[in-house]
């Protein structure tokens, strides 16, 4: 069971808009700690897609977007592409008595209808 | 740009210790600007973070691995190491090397392709 929460899966159609949620807590995303999107296509690494919540890097088409409320973060994709569909993570960090830890989210499947 | 590139044996027995090799291209890992930590991907599964490295030598692990595993570094060769001991068919998964800016905690931005390590006898 991961630390941070995705949704299993979304889809939807070339041209719409999707949204993926990362649901945490107040140790991590609600502790202010910061959070990353990574893009794994399949059979290929994770590539960072947003960082620092809402920042794209340098290559990253501006349809990709985020946000971060509480112990939430969003990743937007508007303008849905065939080449959209991938396997989609969050990630963040998390402080306990042990220390801090870097976590990710279980991972969304997107669709494209 | 820089480049990374997992290395090391494909199938590893149960029990025994896993060790892959991460190299470093087109940057030094003594810039001192960069963790460089090690992810994995179990079949059909998410990722986890196992541990990084700082060129110095100091690591931080996942507490969940923590009693099993080693990631060195050795500066000469632009590389760094992971050892998992006790292995079992749980460890079965590819295995990441990516680094991360040590300045802003700005998530991984350079990742190797991955190298798959089978755990079986």
């Amino acid at each position: 069971q991961s630390v941070l929460t995705q949704p299993p899966s979304v889809s939807g159609a070339p041209g719409q808009r999707v949204t993926i949620s990362c649901t945490g807590s107040s140790s991590n995303i609600g502790a202010g700690y910061d959070v990353h999107w990574y893009q794994q296509l399949p059979g290929t690494a994770p590539k960072l897609l947003i960082y620092g919540n809402s920042n794209r890097p340098s290559g990253v088409p501006d349809r990709f977007s985020g946000s971060k409320s509480g112990t939430s973060a969003s990743l937007a994709i508007t303008g849905l592409q065939a080449e959209d569909e991938a396997d989609y993570y969050c990630q963040s960090y998390d402080s306990s008595l042990s220390g801090l830890n870097w976590v990710f989210g279980g991972g969304t499947k997107l669709t494209v209808l | 740009q820089v480049q990374l590139q997992e290395s090391g044996p494909g199938l590893v027995k149960p029990s025994q210790t896993l060790s892959l090799t991460c190299t470093v291209s087109g940057g030094s890992i003594s810039s001192g600007d960069y963790y460089w930590s090690w992810i994995r991907q179990p079949p059909g599964k998410g990722l986890e973070w196992i541990g990084y490295i700082y060129y110095s030598g100091s690591t931080y692990y996942n507490p969940s691995l923590k009693s099993r595993v080693t990631i060195s570094v050795d500066t000469s060769k632009n590389q760094f190491s992971l050892k998992l001991s006790s292995v079992t068919a749980a460890d079965t998964a590819v295995y990441y090397c990516a680094r991360e800016s040590n300045l802003a905690l700005d998530g991984m931005d350079v990742w190797g392709q991955g190298t798959t390590v089978t755990v079986s006898s």
